[in-house]
């Protein structure tokens, strides 16, 4: 099975840099996925590793280590709009759906 | 324009009511999923399907059932053995060779 974990809130302020953490264990894996998820409506797509290193996408990059069962996404020059929670989802071997981690609420103060 | 959609956006159930929620994608996907969100919390998968006629189970299927009689449609039917159905409802498609999902506005349905 997964079983994954992301710290519940974290609070950073506008114009700073911001690194949310996402561990997982399993027993297969396909890659792993960041979607945001602003209050009441749906996720929307982030970004999607499969290999180890760096994805960078504008202000938003995230980082894969298969070895460790660790990501993070990381965004930069944080914006007011840029609250919303974070959720991590890891794509199981052998299996299309995601797994998804209860996700990081992100409040970026002035 | 090519999406995901959902309907109704709120939806109320009675006590031993069946109820059932919509979900259409004209974006030509093969795989469709239903997942349930409760407050605070991530997602959950319900039942996903790959191909038309043809779905499995996810990880809270009880109380639930679904058909895909065609491509592009994907209901979801609450039944009343789901005793606690009160969530937000949210529905997903993906390609072949491509496994983002992507997701419909939602359904958010309520006990009376």
């Amino acid at each position: 099975g997964q079983n994954i974990d992301q710290p519940t809130e974290m609070t950073a302020t506008e114009g700073a840099i911001v690194q949310i953490n996402c561990t997982y264990q399993t027993s297969g894996f396909n890659g792993l996925f960041w979607y945001q998820q602003h209050a009441g409506e749906a996720p929307t797509f982030l970004s999607y590793n499969v290999l180890d290193g760096l994805e960078e996408k504008g202000r938003f990059s995230s980082f894969l280590s298969r070895s460790k069962g660790y990501s993070y996404l990381l965004l930069k020059e944080l914006q007011m709009k840029d609250s919303a929670s974070y959720l991590c989802a890891v794509l199981p071997r052998g299996r299309r759906a995601l797994t998804f981690g209860s996700g990081t609420r992100l409040q970026v103060q002035p | 324009d090519g999406g995901i959609t959902q309907s109704p956006k709120y939806l109320f159930r009675k006590e031993g009511q069946n109820v059932t929620l919509s979900c259409e994608q004209n974006l030509n996907h093969d795989a469709m999923y239903w997942y349930r969100q409760d407050p605070g919390q991530g997602l959950r998968l319900i039942y996903y399907s790959q191909i038309v006629n043809d779905f499995q189970k996810g990880d809270i299927a009880e109380g639930y059932s679904v058909s895909r009689e065609k491509k592009e449609s994907f209901p979801l039917t609450v039944t009343s053995a789901q005793k606690n159905p009160t969530a937000f409802y949210l529905c997903a498609s993906s390609s072949t060779g491509d496994e983002t999902q992507y997701f419909g506005p939602g359904t958010r349905l309520l006990v009376l």
